[in-house]
């Protein structure tokens, strides 16, 4: 079965300080990958996608991910993480199906 | 103003009761989902609509109906609620012809859900 596995369900992050969040997906076919961030007592809001091209994806916020196809990963980090970066961040792949299989999610804390 | 609303956004109910979750889209888009996510499990697909006459069930359609009445309205039922049935819900929109390609979802504000 495709799955997605984010396996840090919480990470404590300190201000300022770099952080990586990890997702790997389970199926070498073609894939689009997407991060999403939810706020707290919001919805999910769109960080990134790769669907082609440059393995190094840029999105909002200061956030970048990149797509390692041998390793089925696509990792998000930020170099320096501030108070307001304090949410829950989903992995979320398109394993060819039109649909999305999402992860479980990573919460990240920022430690002031 | 947002594209993508939801209503009610909180709704306490009681077991065996029928609810109805309604969503409602601006941004012109065929595709329509409805999810829902519980602490620590992620985002679970129940049903989604890939336009009006098209109705599909997700991983998690048992105990939930939909109606897609419109290209901009697609509502969730439960026709008898069960506490189980407690989380919060998602709709989501795309449009696999959109600007840069792939088949980016946009979602709503959720609907928190508390079957007692």
């Amino acid at each position: 079965a495709q799955s997605v596995t984010q396996l840090d369900s919480q990470v404590p992050v300190f201000e300022e300080a770099p952080v990586e969040l990890r997702c790997n997906y389970s199926s070498s076919v073609s894939v689009y990958l997407f991060w999403y961030v939810q706020y707290p007592n919001q919805g999910l809001q769109l960080l990134l996608k790769y669907l082609s091209g440059s393995t190094l994806v840029k999105g909002i916020n200061g956030f970048e991910a990149e797509f390692n196809k041998s390793q089925t990963s696509f990792h998000l980090r930020k170099p320096s993480v501030h108070i307001s970066d304090t949410a829950e961040y989903f992995c979320a792949v398109d394993f060819g199906n039109e649909k999305l299989t999402f992860g479980t999610g990573t919460r990240l804390t920022i430690i002031p | 103003d947002a594209d993508v609303t939801q209503t009610p956004r909180n709704r306490i109910t009681k077991t065996g009761k029928r609810i109805m979750l309604e969503c409602s889209q601006t941004k012109g888009h065929d595709r329509m989902y409805w999810y829902r996510q519980d602490p620590g499990l992620g985002l679970q697909l129940i049903y989604y609509s890939f336009d009006v006459k098209d109705i599909n069930k997700g991983e998690i359609s048992d105990g939930y109906s939909v109606s897609r009445q419109a290209q901009a309205k697609f509502s969730l039922s439960l026709e008898s609620a069960i506490p189980n049935q407690t989380a919060l819900y998602f709709c989501a929109t795309s449009d696999p012809l959109g600007a840069g390609g792939g088949d980016t979802q946009y979602f709503g504000p959720g609907t928190r859900l508390t079957v007692l």
